[in-house]
This record gives C-alpha cells, sequence and structure tokens, in this order.
C-alpha cells in the first residue's frame, strides 16, 4: 500500500521555468491538499480540492495552480519559477478532518 | 491575528524521561486539534487527534490535553525513547472551515 506518492523528489529550476509536481494517493480519499514547508515556520496549505472535481485557494496561492485529474490525483503547478518558491513541498490526502496521511515531500530549488 | 505557536527552542530530555511539548493559539475557535510527527527529510505522519470536547487522549505512550480555555494542547510521551526523536507538529482544524493550520513544530531530542 503505496499511501500517497510525489514525483519528483528533488528539482531544481531556473527563474522563469515551469514545472508540475505530481501527487497520487490510493487510499480512496476525497481530499487533497498541497503544502509548501519553509524553515521555521509551519506547514502553509496552497490549494486544496474538498472531492473530485472541485480545488480552492489555501493561505499562499499566488505563482501556483492546480488540476485534480481523478480522485487518486493532484497535481501542482509553477508557471513561471521564482526564487521564493524555494521550499519543500508536501501533498496530501485525508478521509475526513481527523487526520491527514503526507507524501515524502519535493525539494525544488529556484535559482 | 491568528497564531499557532510551538517552542521554536529543541527540547532535550533523557531517556526514559517524559517529553512535554507545548502548542498555543490565538483568534482560533478549533474543532479538532492533531499532532504529527515529522522525522528529517520526510513528510509529516499523523499521531493523534483530540476533539474541542475532549479533555485528554492517550495512545500508548502518547498522552494529548487540549484546554479550550487556555487555548492549549500538551503532548506527552513517557519513558522517551531516542527513536522519539523527531520534530513534533500540532495543527488545528477550525471550526466550520475546511483547512488545518500547523505549527511550525518542536525539534524533540532524546539522549540515551
Amino acid at each position: 500500500n503505496a499511501g500517497v506518492t510525489q514525483t519528483p523528489k528533488f528539482q531544481v529550476l531556473k527563474t522563469g521555468q515551469s514545472m508540475t509536481l505530481q501527487c497520487a494517493q490510493d487510499m480512496n480519499h476525497n481530499s487533497m491538499y498541497w503544502y509548501r514547508q519553509d524553515p521555521g515556520m509551519g506547514l502553509r496549505l496552497i490549494y486544496y480540492s474538498a472531492s473530485e472535481g472541485t480545488t480552492d485557494k489555501g493561505e499562499v496561492p499566488n505563482g501556483y495552480n492546480v488540476s485534480r485529474l481523478n480522485k487518486r490525483e493532484f497535481s501542482l503547478r509553477l508557471e513561471s519559477a521564482a526564487p521564493s518558491q524555494t521550499s519543500v513541498y508536501f501533498c496530501a490526502s485525508s478521509p475526513g478532518l481527523d487526520s491527514a496521511f503526507f507524501g515524502q515531500g519535493t525539494r525544488l530549488t529556484v535559482v | 491575528s491568528q497564531k499557532i505557536e510551538q517552542n521554536s527552542e529543541a527540547l532535550n530530555i533523557q531517556e526514559g524521561k517524559t517529553a512535554t511539548l507545548t502548542c498555543n493559539y490565538t483568534n482560533y475557535s478549533p474543532a479538532y486539534l492533531q499532532w504529527y510527527r515529522q522525522d528529517p527529510g520526510r513528510g509529516p505522519v499523523f499521531l493523534l487527534l483530540i476533539r474541542e470536547n475532549e479533555k485528554e487522549k492517550r495512545k500508548e505512550r502518547l498522552k494529548v490535553t487540549f484546554d479550550t480555555t487556555l487555548k492549549q494542547s500538551l503532548f506527552h510521551i513517557t519513558a522517551s525513547q531516542p527513536a522519539d526523536s523527531a520534530t513534533y507538529l500540532c495543527a488545528l482544524v477550525v471550526t466550520g472551515g475546511f483547512k488545518t493550520i500547523f505549527g511550525a513544530g518542536t525539534r524533540l531530542f532524546v539522549k540515551a
């Protein structure tokens, strides 16, 4: 049982480049989330999807877009990467509001 | 403004002692409070949930308390072991909302 799988694990981008972070879960959860984690700060919600076909902005959505491709997959796209987007990105899924299951993270550096 | 605060200083304790970590919040009305463990280079792992109408929750060596009057949760690890060394995150699920708000975490070191 893989849980939440994120790809890639590491990525270096040049300023202005675009990329998509992929996330898939095999737990049949309705809700999926994208967070970023920066040193000394809590996980900050970028976007979430309460169910297939819906997406909503979180705390820090600027510079990002998302797609809930189906119930399993939720991708995060950076259209024009900036150094401020250097961070560790986590995808999570949850069966409800009482817990969340996280992927291993994507470490992104924008130079 | 809304804030969740965890002690940013690392907690160092001796093996066998009880570790106590604190989570304070302001200007939230949480429905649930969650605790997660995060190891270096890995994603957070869910440990425990406590609801707003619960005072205490236990799971094996873990105990969580939740005081909505003080706006504080305490997370205890009894008989701590070096393997308990990690960062522990608290998170609030806000009443009526869909979002989970995370604290920055407290690093715990358990020395053998």
